[in-house]
């Protein structure tokens, strides 16, 4: 069972150029989400997926676009890399209900040069 | 706007010694997570609380949340080098989203 799996783990753009970040679940969660950490800064969500079709901004949403056309599938595209999109991306799964918890993937480390 | 502190940001300790880390808001919350991040990996669910004065434990690791609901600690008894990682607290507010914190740094030296 792989869960979230994030390709791929470690990637350096130049500034300008153009990137998708793929996240795949194989647990059939509704929800998915993406989010950026960078270092003493916690977890900002940039966006997130309440089902098939629908995305939504999230805390930090520029530079940034997802599409969800399928329950398994939400990828994140980057256009024009800048610096500051510098940061390790993380995507998570989540299912209704307060007491369940999300399931993230093991990251995308990107740098942008 | 919620406030979410995490205490102490950082925090080295020598193998065998308790600890608290606590998480800390301005606001009442449905339920809180802690999570835990190991270097190069993603965060991991470790409990979610969601009584008001409820205490779960979870081997060495205690956590709880406050009566209020605004409020949580997690205590590690004798903590090991396989406790070192990121502590991340993560309330729920009602909503599709979880909002973490900034996290405690726990090193725990051999």
């Amino acid at each position: 069972n792989a869960g979230v799996t994030q390709t791929p783990k470690f990637r350096i753009l130049k500034i300008g150029q153009s990137m998708t970040l793929q996240c795949t679940q194989d647990m059939n969660h509704n929800y998915m989400y993406w989010y950026r950490q960078d270092p003493g800064m916690g977890l900002k969500l940039i966006y997130y997926s309440v089902g098939a079709g629908i995305t939504d901004k999230g805390e930090v949403p520029n530079g940034y676009n997802v599409s969800r056309s399928t329950t398994e599938d939400f990828p994140l595209r980057l256009e024009l890399a800048a610096p500051s999109q510098t940061s390790v991306y993380f995507c998570a799964t989540g299912t209704t209900g307060k007491e369940y918890g999300y399931t993230f993937g093991s990251g995308t480390r990107l740098t942008v040069v | 706007t919620q406030l979410l502190e995490q205490s102490p940001q950082f925090l080295s300790i020598q193998e065998g010694e308790n600890l608290t880390v606590y998480c800390n808001s301005s606001s009442v919350f449905s339920s809180l997570q802690w999570y835990r991040q190991e270097p190069g990996e993603g965060p991991v669910l470790l409990v979610t609380v969601v009584t008001g004065g409820e205490v779960k434990k979870l081997k060495r690791l205690t956590f709880q949340f406050g009566d209020a609901r605004k409020d949580s600690s997690l205590h590690i008894t004798a903590a090991q080098p396989g406790d070192t990682g990121l502590y991340l607290c993560a309330p729920w507010a009602g909503s599709y989203q979880l909002t973490f914190g900034k996290g405690t740094k726990l090193s725990v030296i051999p």
